[in-house]
């Protein structure tokens, strides 16, 4: 079955530690992205790619990190730098940068 | 400002009714709409895209209008179940058609048997 997987599901980390959160889809589309999610707030955009090796800055991407050396593959880095990193992260991917997006099941990232 | 407005506040309903789901934005040429359902803990599902140039789209039990004139979407669900309660995100494209999904707070519904 096609789809976009995330993990891990869960993820507690101590404050100052870099954490990496994997995305992975098989669905062949070129676009992929990361929101993050707070309660009573919107998705907010992290980064997104629209092709290999190219990526761009979302609304909020200070403090985070992303690679995209595969097609099937964006991993995001959760650095020491972002102020409140808990939060729940969702990964997207579509066709293109105007289609609809297929979401992952998320990854809760809890600092402590 | 830029703004997409649902209502924060959660609907309730009772099962059979129609619920009705509002989307206001200000200050957004979007060339067209989106409607998602999250559950709690999961992540969105993608419900309907409507244009600019359609005033109304439907699938199944699902109904989505579009008033660029209004600046303002409606999703009606009719003959709503329990299991469709959720919350229901919408969600344009700023710039139209050349920029990423910018999404709303969402509203929950809750649909009491």
């Amino acid at each position: 079955d096609g789809g976009i997987t995330q993990s891990p599901k869960y993820l507690f980390r101590k404050e100052g530690q870099n954490v990496t959160l994997s995305c992975e889809q098989n669905l062949n589309h070129d676009a992929m992205y990361w929101y993050r999610q707070d309660p009573g707030q919107g998705l907010r955009l992290i980064y997104y790619s629209q092709i290999v090796n190219d990526f761009q800055k979302g609304d909020i991407a200070e403090g985070y990190s992303v690679s995209r050396e595969k097609k099937e593959s964006f991993p995001l880095t959760v650095t020491s730098a972002q102020k409140n990193p808990t939060a729940f992260y969702l990964c997207a991917s579509s066709i293109s940068v105007t289609g609809e997006l297929f979401f992952g099941e998320g990854s809760r990232l809890t600092v402590l | 400002s830029q703004k997409i407005e649902q209502n924060s506040e959660a609907l309730n309903i009772q099962e059979g009714k129609t619920a009705t789901l509002t989307c206001n934005y200000t200050n957004y040429s979007p060339a067209y709409l989106q409607w998602y359902r999250q559950d709690p803990g999961r992540g969105p599902v993608f419900l309907l895209l409507i244009r600019e140039n359609e005033k109304e789209k439907r699938k199944e039990r699902l109904k989505v209008t579009f008033d660029t004139t209004l600046k303002q979407s409606l999703f009606h669900i009719t003959a709503s179940q329990p299991a469709d309660s959720a919350t229901y995100l919408c969600a344009l494209d700023p710039w139209s058609g050349y920029s990423t999904l910018t999404f709303g707070k969402g509203t929950m519904l809750l649909v009491s048997p």
